[in-house]
């Protein structure tokens, strides 16, 4: 079975600051992850996806995560946190072993940033 | 490019009233849709999810019901609403290929007062 566990419901930190969204996930089978992100009443976006390629992702708007098989993480990064990435994020795992895979999600971290 | 279309954007509806919400998607054939709802404070849970015309997987028991009359068009409905039927609905497309990514639509804000 598929989980996926992200460590804090709530980040905050000051813009211009690093930002770092930590996911842990458990799989039976070889996992697609990626990250999405959740403005206010809105619908989801994709950030970046994981899919058994290159270990360091890079998605949009300068995030990028990196998938650590000896870790059973997919942590998010960004190197410079800007007023604009305050949203919630969700990390999601999807088994790749059938085509009608569903996605389990995480439980979101709320990215809060400070002026 | 594919694009996926979610009605209505926000609904009040009294407890006990039907309910329908659509989902179209364009641009693509046969594709895997979804139904999922995120409650206020909480992470999105799978409702239903459909890999063909007339073929739906229930993930939850409750009084909501999906349809997928046609290949793009997938719906959710419920004959009676109640007040734990409040959320935010979100319907989401994805090929059926593994290791392909979903797509979201932009949400329903659903209120039952």
């Amino acid at each position: 079975a598929q989980s996926v566990t992200q460590l804090d419901s709530h980040v905050s930190v000051s813009e211009g600051t690093p930002v770092l969204l930590r996911c842990n996930y458990s799989s039976s089978y070889s996992p697609s992850l990626f990250w999405y992100v959740q403005h206010p009443n809105k619908g989801l976006q994709l950030l970046l996806k994981y899919t058994s390629a290159a270990t360091l992702v890079k998605g949009i708007n300068g995030f990028e995560a990196e998938f650590k098989k000896s870790e059973t993480s997919f942590h998010l990064t960004k190197p410079s946190a800007h007023m604009s990435d305050a949203a919630e994020y969700f990390c999601v795992v999807s088994e790749t072993y059938s085509s009608a895979s569903k996605i389990i999600f995480g439980s979101g971290t709320r990215l809060s940033i400070r002026p | 490019s594919q694009t996926i279309h979610q009605w209505p954007a926000t609904l009040v509806q009294p407890v006990g009233s039907p309910l329908s919400l659509e989902c179209t998607v364009e641009g693509t054939s046969n594709p895997n849709l979804y139904w999922y709802r995120q409650a206020a404070g909480r992470g999105l849970q799978l409702l239903f999810y459909s890999v063909g015309i007339g073929q739906i997987s229930s993930e939850v028991p409750q009084n909501l019901s999906a349809s997928r009359p046609q290949d793009r068009q997938f719906i959710l409905s419920s004959k009676k609403l109640l007040l734990s039927d409040s959320g935010f609905y979100l319907c989401a497309w994805r090929k059926s290929e593994p290791n392909y990514g979903y797509t979201f639509g932009s949400g329903t804000r659903l209120t039952v007062v």
